[in-house]
């Protein structure tokens, strides 16, 4: 069945560790995104990509890094430059424009010790 | 600035009917749509509305008045297993999704 895969779905990390969470997607969308999700707030996004080898800084883009080197495949960095990385990270993935509707992965909790 | 709001939190009872707000102020509309999110899960997609009006879809119906900036949710025969968060989301002039933080659904029974 056609979806998005992320992994792992929990990760805990020591402070000053760089971790990498992986999103995969089989639907043959273009579109890819990372948003950051905190209790009480709403999705706020990291790092978008539109085509492959070209990706775009969202809102809270700092302190992470990302590459789109194939069109199924898009992970996230997060760097130790990250002050607050605690948090849950979903990846999306969307068709045309004009449709709009956001597919999201099961998520990626992230905890820092 | 761009602003999403909607209800923290909602308490219904098992079997009525319960409508959650989202009022917003963006750059440009291309489109609202609303989703559900189990705790600790990803959201999923329920509605899209684009033009003014109420859209059903069985037990859920989303409404759009874009002259005033504000759409509702309408959930009827509730079931426990819509005890959720519910996110609001405009799709702006660059095609960019701004999110509401989401309203907590609490069915009792």
């Amino acid at each position: 069945d056609g979806g998005i895969t992320q992994s792992p779905k929990y990760l805990f990390r020591k402070e000053g560790q760089n971790v990498t969470l992986s999103c995969e997607q089989n639907l043959n969308h273009d579109a890819m995104y990372w948003y950051r999700q905190d209790p009480g707030q709403g999705l706020r996004l990291i790092y978008y990509s539109q085509i492959v080898n070209d990706f775009q800084k969202g809102d809270i883009a700092e302190g992470y890094s990302v590459s789109r080197e194939k069109k199924e495949s898009f992970p996230l960095t997060v760097t130790s430059a990250q002050k607050n990385p605690t948090a849950f990270y979903l990846c999306a993935s969307s068709g045309p424009r004009d449709t709009g509707e956001l597919f999201f992965g099961e998520g990626s909790r992230l905890t820092v010790l | 600035g761009q602003n999403i709001d909607q209800p923290t939190e909602m308490t219904a009872t098992e079997g009525a009917i319960v409508q959650i707000n989202c009022t917003y102020q963006t750059s440009g509309f291309n489109g609202l749509f609303w989703y559900q999110q189990h705790a600790g899960e990803a959201p999923t997609f329920l509605s899209y509305n684009v033009l003014d009006g109420l859209e059903e879809k069985g037990r859920f119906s989303s409404f759009l008045s874009r002259s005033k900036g504000y759409s509702y949710l309408l959930l009827k025969e509730l079931q426990m297993k819509d005890s959720a968060s519910y996110l609001c989301a405009v799709m702006d002039s660059n095609y960019q999704l701004i999110w509401g933080a989401g309203t907590k659904l609490i069915i009792k029974p």
